[in-house]
């Protein structure tokens, strides 16, 4: 049973572009959530999809999006990078309609010189 | 605001050396706290979910207890593969059912 995959591993990109990170849930989840976590600190939530929709969003600005799609895979985006964008970015996966531990995956180091 | 605080940042051990870890928090309302480890450049690996005071679990060298103010995580007799960053999180209750809050994690170093 695959668990919860990124892609890709490591990204390396410039001031003012733009950014597409992949992520694939464990087999049966449903919801899946995005986290940014800076180097020496604990993830932060950046929002959840469920149903192909953002159900929930933490206090990060509108440069940065997501979609998820029919097979319950997401995509989260960032726009117009900035230098403090530069983190490891986690997806996690659930179930939604539980109260249940959500998987890890390996994330994607994202640099932005 | 929810907040969750981990102590002590880092810590040392001698291989076989025992202690515990600290996780203290406040929510608006508990729906759940989690225990994951995470070694470097990877992503949290889940280690317990508790929900209610008084609630333990135990996993190999392991277990994590809960009060209605804070969690502890027990580590007897480590080993250096045991050398990890631990991180705390809780889901609040009006937060929906997904939504973690994370501390900033206690780093562990086991010395053979």
């Amino acid at each position: 049973d695959a668990g919860v995959t990124q892609s890709p591993t490591h990204l390396i990109k410039t001031r003012g572009q733009q950014v597409t990170l992949r992520c694939s849930p464990k087999s049966g989840h449903d919801t899946v959530s995005w986290y940014q976590q800076a180097l020496g600190q604990g993830p932060q939530f950046i929002f959840q999809y469920y149903e192909e929709e953002e159900r929930q969003r933490g206090n990060f600005p509108d440069r940065f999006s997501g979609h998820q799609f029919p097979n319950y895979s997401s995509e989260l985006n960032v726009n117009a990078l900035l230098l403090g964008d530069s983190a490891l970015y986690l997806c996690a996966s659930s179930y939604w309609d539980r109260v249940s531990e959500q998987y890890f995956g390996p994330g994607t180091r994202l640099t932005v010189t | 605001e929810d907040q969750v605080t981990q102590s002590p940042e880092a810590l040392r051990l001698q291989e076989g050396e025992s202690s515990s870890l600290n996780c203290s928090y406040t929510v608006s309302g508990l729906r759940g706290l989690f225990w994951y480890r995470q070694d470097p450049g990877k992503g949290p690996e889940f280690l317990f979910t508790l929900y209610s005071a008084g609630e333990e679990k135990e996993k190999e060298r392991l277990k994590a207890t809960l009060t209605k103010k804070e969690s502890f995580l027990h580590i007897t007799a480590p080993k250096p593969e045991d050398s990890a960053t631990y991180l705390c999180a809780v889901r609040p209750r009006d937060t929906g059912f997904q939504k973690l809050v994370f501390g900033t994690g206690t780093r562990l170093l086991v010395s053979p």
